[in-house]
């Protein structure tokens, strides 16, 4: 079974740090480009940052640049998300998802259940 | 404030059809396929449709999708209670290498 799992959210400080876990399962996941979508409370998706197969690129959307850190160790089969410097504004459910691609087309399948992170004092 | 604009929200009674809108621009639609993901409330995403038109395996033929220049559609036909759900189309931006999502539409069966 394609399974994503992911961990490490919770309650932290602004300005404080959080490391996201994202454990995949039941597909060769050196040969996917990942990655890390959002939900802020009752809001719609934003998309976070994307990596390559081999962790060479990276991108990020711009409210996270010099903050986030995406990054993948394909022995682990598992992605991360390093978080710094937090914000109450990037409180949501944070979601890894496996990128499929048919050029031009590219699109997210499968999701992982999420994990909560709250920035609040 | 999305990139891709949706409708916010739609009603529609069991086995009526609804159509769900989706507008972008040059940058996401001009060349790249669009997307649509349903959530159903307190769950991840899920794929709906890929690449315009294409159904995942397990996607009921009821759900279809398509997309003219920078207008998308995804349509529902026969509505079942379990279709209340946010709805949400996505498509590449190229100026961004990554993803962009309409606002997402809450699809209410009455």
């Amino acid at each position: 079974e394609v399974q994503l799992v992911e961990s490490g959210g919770g309650l932290v400080q602004p300005g404080g740090s959080l490391r996201l876990s994202c454990a995949a399962s039941g597909f060769t996941f050196i040969s996917h480009w990942m990655s890390w979508v959002r939900q802020a409370p009752g809001k719609g998706l934003e998309w976070v940052a994307n990596i390559n197969q081999d962790g060479s690129e990276k991108y990020y959307v711009d409210s996270v640049k010099g903050r986030f850190t995406i990054s993948r160790d394909n022995a682990k089969n598992s992605l991360y998300l390093q978080m710094n410097s937090l914000r109450a504004e990037d409180t949501a459910v944070y979601y890894c998802a496996t990128v499929r691609t048919v050029t031009p087309s590219a699109w997210f399948d499968p999701w992982g259940q999420g994990t909560l992170v709250t920035v609040s004092s | 404030q999305s990139v891709l604009t949706q409708p916010p929200s739609a009603s529609v009674t069991p086995g009526q059809r609804v159509t769900i809108s989706c507008s972008g621009s040059r940058s996401n639609f001009g060349r790249n396929p669009v997307n649509w993901y349903q959530q159903i409330p307190g769950t991840a995403p899920k794929l709906l449709i890929y690449s315009n038109n294409e159904r995942p395996s397990g996607v009921p033929d009821r759900f279809s999708g398509s997309k003219s220049g920078t207008s998308a559609s995804l349509a529902i036909s026969g509505l079942q209670s379990e279709d209340e759900a946010d709805y949400y189309c996505a498509a590449w931006d190229d100026s961004l290498n990554g993803p962009v999502f309409g606002g997402g539409t809450k699809l209410t069966v009455l």
